[in-house]
């Protein structure tokens, strides 16, 4: 695999704010995404980061530093439909490998009222 | 403009047999990819196929084996099916190869007993 690491499992409150952190190494990196999966559902795209910095999309946004290997999902005023499973998967363009995506194993938010 | 479409939703098999699903990418998508789902091992990359061709293989045996027609409509197939081939089998569009977003399907729930 490409070492694609985030914590298995979080919880918070309703209304507060939770940061999902991914790691991944770094040789040959050409983007992450984060996806949502709520249970028995398929994937949803939340976002992608190729450059440096921080992109926000409403209550989502994520982050990416290229040179530490490192990415967050921060998801704010959280709403009870947030529980779900969030995946980090990353695009290492090597010729043969244009298009893969390597996930990681999901970080299993559930948020309580 | 429709989804992707995965067919069948759930399937149950018998160890031995053989079973081929069936993915409809997004009208105008060229790029399918197919996933492997499953509690321990989180999602695992199977194959992308482009243009009829498949351009890229993840490591599972040979009994795990697609095509994709003309139209990009997409099937696998997986021979001699083991206990641990259960699992939710996802396919992915997206316009073409190296296009930053993938669209999941619902994907095909295979119980192998």
């Amino acid at each position: 695999g490409q070492n694609i690491d985030q914590p298995t499992e979080m919880t918070a409150t309703e209304g507060a704010i939770v940061q999902i952190n991914c790691t991944y190494q770094t040789s040959g990196f050409n983007g992450l995404f984060w996806y949502q999966q709520h249970a028995g559902e398929a994937p949803t795209f939340l976002s992608y980061n190729v450059l440096d910095g921080l992109e926000e999309k409403g209550r989502f946004s994520s982050f990416l530093s290229r040179s530490k290997g490192y990415s967050y999902l921060l998801l704010k005023e959280l709403q009870m439909k947030d529980s779900a499973s969030y995946l980090c998967a990353v695009r290492f363009d090597r010729g043969s490998t244009l298009g893969r995506l390597y996930f990681g194993r999901g970080t299993q938010l559930t948020v309580w009222p | 403009k429709a989804g992707v479409t995965q067919t069948p939703r759930y399937l149950i098999k018998t160890r031995g047999q053989q079973v081929t699903l069936s993915c409809s990418p997004i009208s105008g998508h060229r790029s399918v990819s197919w996933y492997q789902q499953t509690p321990g091992q989180g999602l695992q990359f199977l194959f992308e196929y482009f243009s009829e061709t498949q351009r890229n293989k993840g490591n599972f045996p040979g009994r795990f084996s697609g095509r994709q027609f003309s139209n990009s409509r997409s099937e696998m197939n997986v021979s001699t099916l083991e206990l641990g081939d259960s699992a939710l089998y996802l396919c992915a569009s997206s316009l073409d190869r190296g296009a930053f977003e993938q669209y999941f399907g619902p994907g095909t729930r295979l119980t192998v007993t």
